[in-house]
This record gives structure tokens, C-alpha cells and sequence, in this order.
């Protein structure tokens, strides 16, 4: 199994732009989660899907954050426009089910500049 | 609310040697799962090892235990024969088995095992 890949690995943008990160899930896990790691914060839960449909998006810190999981295979995190205090390092995770354990991607450093 | 605490920043140990990292938790929950995931510098999270809160006995994995005291709401995870490739952060976490099912992490123990 090739583990829950997520791209690009890095991405650096300039403040005011629209980034999209990507992610594919392990293949028959049914939910999905986007963290987000900085220094200050840790790891928090941004958002997280079961059977492709939003949950709890409680995490998401703003309106100009949004996610989506059009099929059981993708999902997508999307920030516009982008500022200098969204750089962090994003992490998708995917789990067989809500209760088990969640398999984590290599995640996606954003830097905003 | 549930809260995990990692009192230890940092730590370090030498090589072929044991190492024992601390979490504790708050929740007034009686189910619940407790994890330790480590991050190289790779960046990737890795599982390492889960407990079921139900569970009694420790969980073991290879070189890597756990004590689980569930009263002292305690979660400390052993290493023996600390190895070179052990060296990265160490995050605690917990979640529930119901209702909202977001992992809750400390703040990571950085682990430097010496040669």
C-alpha cells in the first residue's frame, strides 16, 4: 500500500494568492482529516470527512480556509486568499473507520510570503 | 474537555540503552484511545503504538511499550535498546471512541539517542 500521499510536498506562495493542497487517502479508509503543525500551535484538526461528507469543521480557523472530498479517493484543502500566518505544515490523515487508528502523509509545508 | 500533557521537552539517551517518555491526560470519558506517534525529520508521523483504554494490559510493540495507568491517567512510552533511527519527536494523543473523533497531541518530546 502506498500510505496516504499528499502533494506537493512544499509550497511557497506569495500573500494574497489562492494554494490548493492535495490528498489521497489509503485506499478503503472511509474518513479523512487535515491537520495543520505549527511551532506555536501544535497539531490541530482542521477538518475531517467520514464517507466522503464534512463532519466537524470546527477546526478550520477562517473563511478563507475550505476542504472538499468530491470521492473516496481525493480530497482537497484549499486556503484563498493565502497569508503569511497560514504557513505551517499541513497534514492529511486517513483512518478505516472514525475510531481506528489514522495513517498520516509526509504533509505539505506552505510558506506565505 | 480533553487535554494531554508532554512535560518533557527534550530528552536524550545513549545508545542500547531504555528510555521511558511521559504523558498524562485529562477527560472524563471512560473510553477512549491513547497513542503514540513519532516524527522524524523526515516529517512523516508514524504510529507507533495504540492503547485501548478498556485494555488492562499494556500494549507492546517490538521495542516499544507502554505503561497505562488508567487512575493516574498516565501514558508513558518505553524504548529499549534505543537506536540510532529512534531520533525524532514524540507526540502523545488521545481520542475518543465516539462522538467527536478528533486526536488530541501534547506538544512532542524531542528524542536525540547519542552514539
Amino acid at each position: 500500500d502506498a500510505g496516504v500521499i499528499q502533494s506537493p510536498r512544499h509550497e511557497v506562495t506569495e500573500m494574497g494568492q489562492e494554494v490548493t493542497l492535495r490528498c489521497k487517502p489509503i485506499s478503503g479508509h472511509n474518513s479523512l482529516f487535515w491537520y495543520r503543525q505549527t511551532m506555536m500551535r501544535g497539531l490541530e484538526l482542521l477538518i475531517y470527512f467520514n464517507n466522503n461528507v464534512p463532519i466537524d469543521d470546527s477546526g478550520m480557523p477562517e473563511d478563507r480556509f475550505s476542504a472538499k472530498m468530491p470521492n473516496a479517493s481525493f480530497s482537497t484543502l484549499k486556503i484563498q486568499p493565502s497569508e503569511p500566518r497560514d504557513s505551517a505544515v499541513y497534514f492529511c490523515a486517513s483512518s478505516r473507520t472514525l475510531d481506528t487508528e489514522a495513517f498520516f502523509g509526509q504533509g505539505t509545508r506552505l510558506t506565505v510570503v | 474537555a480533553q487535554t494531554v500533557t508532554q512535560s518533557q521537552p527534550e530528552m536524550s539517551v545513549q545508545e542500547a540503552e531504555t528510555v521511558t517518555l511521559s504523558c498524562t491526560y485529562d477527560t472524563s470519558e471512560s473510553n477512549y484511545y491513547l497513542f503514540w506517534y513519532k516524527q522524524p525529520p523526515s516529517r512523516q508521523m508514524i504510529l507507533v503504538i495504540r492503547q485501548e483504554a478498556y485494555k488492562q494490559q499494556n500494549a507492546t510493540e517490538n521495542r516499544f511499550s507502554v505503561n497505562f495507568q488508567k487512575a493516574a491517567k498516565s501514558f508513558s512510552l518505553k524504548i529499549s535498546d534505543s537506536q540510532l533511527g529512534d531520533t525524532a519527536m514524540y507526540f502523545c494523543a488521545f481520542s475518543l471512541t465516539s462522538g467527536t473523533y478528533k486526536y488530541i497531541f501534547g506538544t512532542g518530546t524531542r528524542l536525540k539517542v547519542l552514539a
